[in-house]
């Protein structure tokens, strides 16, 4: 059975600060595709990334930085030099190709505050 | 035009009562989501229209009657609804497939009183 789970469910952090969400996902498929998505206070969801289950390189984006694992079924995801507009509500999702990708599962989500 | 809009964004209402809550996609997408948000809980995937048919009904109760005319629209029907259906409704659009991500509305938070 498919799941995902976030185990932080906060994290409060000081401006400028590193922090690193994790993510850990159980699976059966070989195909699979790993996203990472925002919830900012204004309630919608924001795509942040995604990851097939065949391409393990490591990815930056600016301050953002994901580290996905197949040993350790593990996607985290990390924000170098936290600003206070990085408060916001993460989430880890995973799609299955078997399901066609209609039963996308979420993580409970890690509530980050950054404080200034 | 943003990429998906619901309405309304609140909606209070009686538990005799029925309304609807809409969501239209600008974004060219097949596939379309209603995803319930309650707090503490994950998000729960609720049904999912692709082309128009529904491809899931995540065991919904009978209460909530989605419907989708065309591939832009989106609708959940609402009726006798109970307080713990109270939460935040996500729609949300994609390509359709397991590799394509998903782009949300803002959400209509609905109060059961």
């Amino acid at each position: 059975a498919q799941k995902v789970t976030q185990a932080q469910t906060e994290i409060s952090v000081v401006e400028k600060e590193d922090v690193t969400l994790d993510c850990v996902y159980e699976t059966r498929d070989t195909t699979y595709y790993l996203f990472w998505y925002k919830q900012p206070p204004s309630g919608e969801l924001v795509f942040l990334i995604r990851r097939n289950s065949f391409d393990e390189q490591n990815e930056i984006s600016g301050r953002y930085s994901w580290n996905f694992q197949k040993s350790t079924s593990s996607f985290n995801f990390t924000i170098t030099a936290s600003q206070v507009v990085d408060s916001a509500v993460y989430f880890c999702a995973l799609s299955e190709a078997s399901t066609g990708g209609f039963k996308t599962i979420f993580g409970a989500g890690t509530r980050l505050f950054v404080k200034a | 035009e943003t990429g998906v809009t619901q309405t309304p964004r609140h909606l209070v209402m009686g538990m005799t009562n029925k309304k609807s809550l809409k969501c239209e996609q600008h974004l060219g997408h097949n596939a379309m989501y209603w995803y319930k948000q309650s707090a503490k809980k994950p998000l729960e995937l609720m049904f999912v229209y692709n082309f128009k048919e529904q491809t899931e009904n995540n065991s919904v109760p009978s209460r909530f009657s989605p419907e989708c005319p065309n591939s832009s629209h989106l609708f959940l029907h609402l009726h006798t609804l109970q307080p713990e259906d109270s939460a935040l409704y996500l729609c949300a659009s994609s390509l359709g497939g397991a590799s394509y991500e998903q782009y949300f509305g803002p959400g209509t938070r609905l109060t059961v009183t």
